[in-house]
């Protein structure tokens, strides 16, 4: 089985400048998350859908940080602009059709990290 | 809101030691509870997790933990590491009330290393 895909791997830029990290989750997995890892520090949940439609996205920043998964299926998070502190890996994870509480369980991606010059 | 502390950032071991790793969390309700691995170059994992029942609840590689619900902890253990078991472990909580139930808290992760 085919596991959660993320690209690029890695990417370096410029401060002010902008950058896009493509998901695309487990097949059939209608719960997409994108979450931001800094080092030294755990994941943190910037933003979950619910097929197409956003679940939470309380923690993401707005105003440089948006995310889309228009069919459903495979999604886009992008900064613009970046900022220093947007350094970090960022994961993708995709969790079945049931509740998480139900299942329990998040397959994650291999994350893309971000540098921030 | 939720929250998870790891009180152990670093952790080094030689093989056959005993291994304890701490998690306590802060959550009013009902709380489900995971235990997360990354080894080195791999992406994230599931070790183990606690819904309900059993408070001892038993993981992939022979990791168990514990959930102590009257001290709000969920530590790991495994009786006697190996050097395969290097990796960056992480506590996450998942709150069962309306606003916490789909979304998964993570600690700050502990670092193991496992020393021949």
């Amino acid at each position: 089985e085919a596991g959660v895909a993320q690209s690029p791997r890695y990417k370096i830029i410029e401060k002010r400048q902008s950058v896009a990290f493509w998901c695309n989750p487990i097949s059939g997995h209608a719960t997409l998350y994108w979450y931001q890892q800094i080092l030294g520090q755990g994941p943190k949940l910037l933003i979950q859908f619910q097929n197409n439609g956003v679940v939470d996205d309380s923690q993401l920043p707005k105003d440089r940080f948006s995310a889309e998964r228009l069919k459903g299926v495979d999604s886009t998070l992008k900064i613009q602009p970046a900022k220093l502190e947007d350094s970090a890996v960022y994961l993708c994870a995709s969790s079945g059709g049931q509740a998480l509480r139900n299942t329990g369980e998040l397959f994650f991606g291999e994350g893309s990290r971000l540098t921030v010059l | 809101a939720q929250s998870v502390s790891q009180h152990n950032h670093h952790v080094i071991l030689s093989e056959a030691a005993s291994l304890e790793l701490g998690c306590n969390y802060s959550y009013g309700g009902t709380v489900n509870l995971f235990w997360y691995v990354q080894y080195p170059g791999q992406h994230l994992q599931l070790l183990l997790k606690y819904f309900s029942g059993d408070p001892l609840v038993k993981g992939i590689k022979g990791f168990e933990a514990e959930f102590i619900k009257s001290k709000f902890s969920f530590n790991l253990r495994k009786p006697s590491v190996q050097w395969s078991d290097t990796a960056e472990y992480f506590c996450a909580v998942n709150g069962s009330l309306t606003g916490g139930g789909n979304k998964l808290t993570f600690g700050t992760g502990t670092q193991l290393k496992v020393e021949l």
